[in-house]
């Protein structure tokens, strides 16, 4: 089974600055991967896919990059409504789909 | 607009089956290449794939679940059915249903598959 590790478990970070979040896989899944945010009490909610797209609707301060085993999501100026949970997924092997532990990015 | 809603019960006694069903709309599994998945999430943990169905009903099954796992469509009422039987409180989960669209590789020719659009996801708790 591909794990993916994410780093760091939580992100501290005041708005208007940079968060960058880590996704590590632990066998190569090309360009397979996906990025989520979810918010308390809420569905997850796609960001990325295939490594770099943006999904409809999803500003362009998000900004996903990697290959391989190394993934990074960039968020580039944080506004308030962006400090939630963020997961990385793949959809490369199987089984079919596994996910992050997970990244808190909370406001400093 | 492509929406997506899980149904079920509640609270379900430990050994029983747990029946789910995902109602959607803005899209139809009977066009190519379109897939509907389940997934769960326990309370304070990252979501867990279960199940995927296609278009053309081939059927994919998480491998650590997939002897209690059942996954089917009825295209008719736009609507896709997941079973868990034997439940245990390990089960106690939010359970969702997403949309899963495909994503073309150019190099190998191939498509891959992942979840655009979630539904608000149904809290179940196995719990005697």
């Amino acid at each position: 089974d591909i794990v993916l590790t994410q780093s760091p478990a939580t992100l501290s970070v005041s708005p208007g600055e940079r968060a960058t979040l880590s996704c590590r896989a632990s066998q190569s899944v090309s360009i397979h991967l996906a990025w989520y945010q979810q918010k308390p009490g809420q569905a997850p909610r796609l960001l990325i896919y295939g490594a770099s797209t943006r999904a409809t609707g999803v500003p362009a301060r998000f900004t996903g990059s990697g290959s391989g085993t190394e993934f990074t999501l960039t968020i580039s100026s944080l506004q308030s409504e962006d400090f939630a949970v963020y997961y990385c997924q793949q959809y490369s092997k199987r089984p079919l789909y596994t996910f992050g532990q997970g990244t808190k990015l909370e406001i400093k | 607009q492509v929406t997506l809603r899980e149904s079920g019960p509640a609270l379900v006694k430990p050994a029983q089956t747990l029946t789910l069903t995902c109602s959607f709309s803005g899209f139809s599994l009977t066009t190519r290449n379109m897939c509907v998945s389940w997934l769960r999430q326990p309370p304070g943990k990252a979501p867990e794939w279960l199940a995927r169905i296609d278009w053309d009903d081939d059927k994919y099954y998480n491998t650590s679940l997939e002897t209690r796992l059942t996954i089917s469509k009825d295209t008719s009422k736009n609507q896709v059915v997941l079973t868990l039987d034997n439940v245990d409180p390990v089960d106690t989960a939010t359970y969702y249903c997403a949309r899963t669209a495909p994503s073309l590789d150019q190099d190998l020719r191939r498509y891959y598959y992942y979840m655009d659009v979630w539904g608000q996801g149904t809290t179940v708790t196995v719990s005697s």
